[in-house]
């Protein structure tokens, strides 16, 4: 079965760090394009950030130059580090998973696969 | 960046009834739009993606079609378990955005 588990939310204080952690299981990890994406309280999904296959990244203009996504194939986990965090930051984060797409070419595409989330809380 | 849009945002709706939501992007997106269900307190769920491909495993009383800028995601029956909210997602380029939701209650 294919599952992701994330873990690593909690409280952090404004400017603070914390990491996430998303283990995958059931599928070939290096295989597949993963993703964060999170939901604020009350609020719609907003995507975070996104790393390919070889090791590109892409991030939402909200999150850039403090958050940053990486992957261990090797342990079948992938991360996002969160510096400089803010109280607009507080949100179920989830670890995702790209379908395959059409093009081993494309970085985009839908998500198939989602974790069961992890909450971060940024407040004094 | 690609403005996505839904409508209604909320609707009500009995079990047995047809109901259809709406996506616009702020430009064309070809057929790079997907749609997910997001139950109270669980994680979302991909139900259509391009436009109008059924995920595995999904009911088929969910239906999508449309193409460039406008499109529709239609829930023929509704059930129990589709009392929930429904979000478009753009995944032609980055930065991926997703409509606000449209929010079906009973």
């Amino acid at each position: 079965e294919v599952q992701l588990l994330e873990s690593g939310g909690g409280l952090a204080q404004p400017g603070g760090p914390l990491r996430l952690s998303c283990v995958a299981s059931g599928f070939t990890f290096s295989d597949y394009v993963m993703n964060w994406v999170r939901q604020a309280p009350g609020k719609g999904l907003e995507w975070v950030s996104t790393i390919n296959t070889r090791g590109s990244t892409y991030y939402a203009d909200s999150v850039k130059g403090r958050f940053t996504i990486s992957r261990d194939n090797s342990k079948n986990t992938l991360y996002l580090q969160m510096n400089s965090l803010r109280a607009a930051d507080t949100a179920v984060f989830y670890c995702v998973k790209t379908k395959t797409p059409p093009l081993a070419s494309i970085d985009f595409y839908s998500f198939d696969v989602w974790g069961l989330g992890t909450t971060v809380t940024v407040s004094s | 960046d690609i403005q996505m849009t839904q409508s209604p945002s909320s609707l009500s709706a009995s079990v047995g009834e047809r109901v259809t939501i709406t996506c616009r992007a702020s430009q064309s997106i070809s057929t790079y739009l997907n749609w997910y269900r997001v139950q109270p307190g669980k994680s979302p769920e991909l139900l259509i993606y391009a436009t109008s491909y059924l995920e595995t495993g999904v009911s088929s009383r969910f239906s999508g079609y449309g193409t460039g800028r406008e499109f529709t995601l239609i829930i023929n029956s509704l059930q129990a378990d589709d009392f929930a909210t429904y979000y478009c997602h753009q995944s032609f380029a980055a930065p991926l955005t997703f409509g606000p939701g449209t929010k079906v209650d009973l």
